[in-house]
């Protein structure tokens, strides 16, 4: 079953501080893996997109990883700001041709404190 | 201008009221999609349509149905609204280079 699964479920830093969220998929056959970013009540915002050849893409503080071996991709965050307090997630496109199917991660909820 | 707009933006009604939401997209994709959101079960897909002619179910598109009005345009409809209805619910594109998603601003419903 094609399943995406993000952890932490919840996590609370420190303005200024970095952090690492996670990403797992049993996607197959793979065919790009993508980070959102929702804030609280609005529609999610596209942050990164990989395909399979890709193992890095950064959009200013933000970078992740893809590690199409492993099925494994994360998501850091560079010197955390009070905005980046959100929820972000994993959706991970599968190959089957024009039906591509898009299966979404339930989320890890960041929170940035003062 | 956004380019996925939502209407209503909130909306509380009764039990066994028809409900319409409606979506309207400027950026020319052929792809559109409703979704609802829970707490602490993500988005679910409800409808999704890839042109005029083509509507395709998701995975939980019991009690809803959808029109395709325009290639701009995409209504989801609650003929019955029941409270386990209650949610957020977005409307989404998807198109261009990296064949992303673009989401509406969401609307949030309430059915009492």
């Amino acid at each position: 079953k094609n399943q995406v699964e993000q952890s932490p479920q919840s996590l609370i830093i420190l303005e200024g501080k970095n952090c690492t969220l996670q990403c797992n998929y049993t996607v197959s056959p793979f065919s790009n893996l993508r980070w959102y970013k929702q804030d609280t009540g609005r529609g999610p915002v596209s942050l990164t997109i990989m395909t399979f050849s890709e193992n890095t893409k950064s959009n200013g503080r933000y970078t992740a990883t893809l590690d199409a071996d492993t099925k494994q991709s994360s998501l850091h965050i560079t010197a955390s700001q009070l905005s980046d307090s959100a929820s972000y997630i994993c959706v991970v496109s599968d190959n089957a041709g024009n039906n591509r199917k898009l299966i979404w991660g339930l989320g890890t909820s960041l929170g940035v404190n003062p | 201008d956004a380019d996925v707009t939502q209407t209503p933006r909130n909306r509380i009604t009764k039990t066994g009221k028809r409900i319409m939401l409606e979506c309207s997209q400027t950026k020319g994709h052929d792809r559109m999609y409703w979704y609802r959101q829970d707490p602490g079960l993500g988005l679910r897909l409800i409808y999704y349509s890839f042109d005029v002619k083509d509507i395709n179910k998701g995975e939980i598109s019991d009690g809803y149905s959808v029109s395709r009005q325009a290639q701009a345009k995409f209504s989801l409809s609650l003929e019955s609204a029941i409270p386990n209805q209650t949610a957020l619910y977005f409307c989404a594109t998807r198109g261009g280079s990296t064949d992303t998603q673009y989401f509406g601003p969401g609307t949030r419903l309430t059915v009492l």
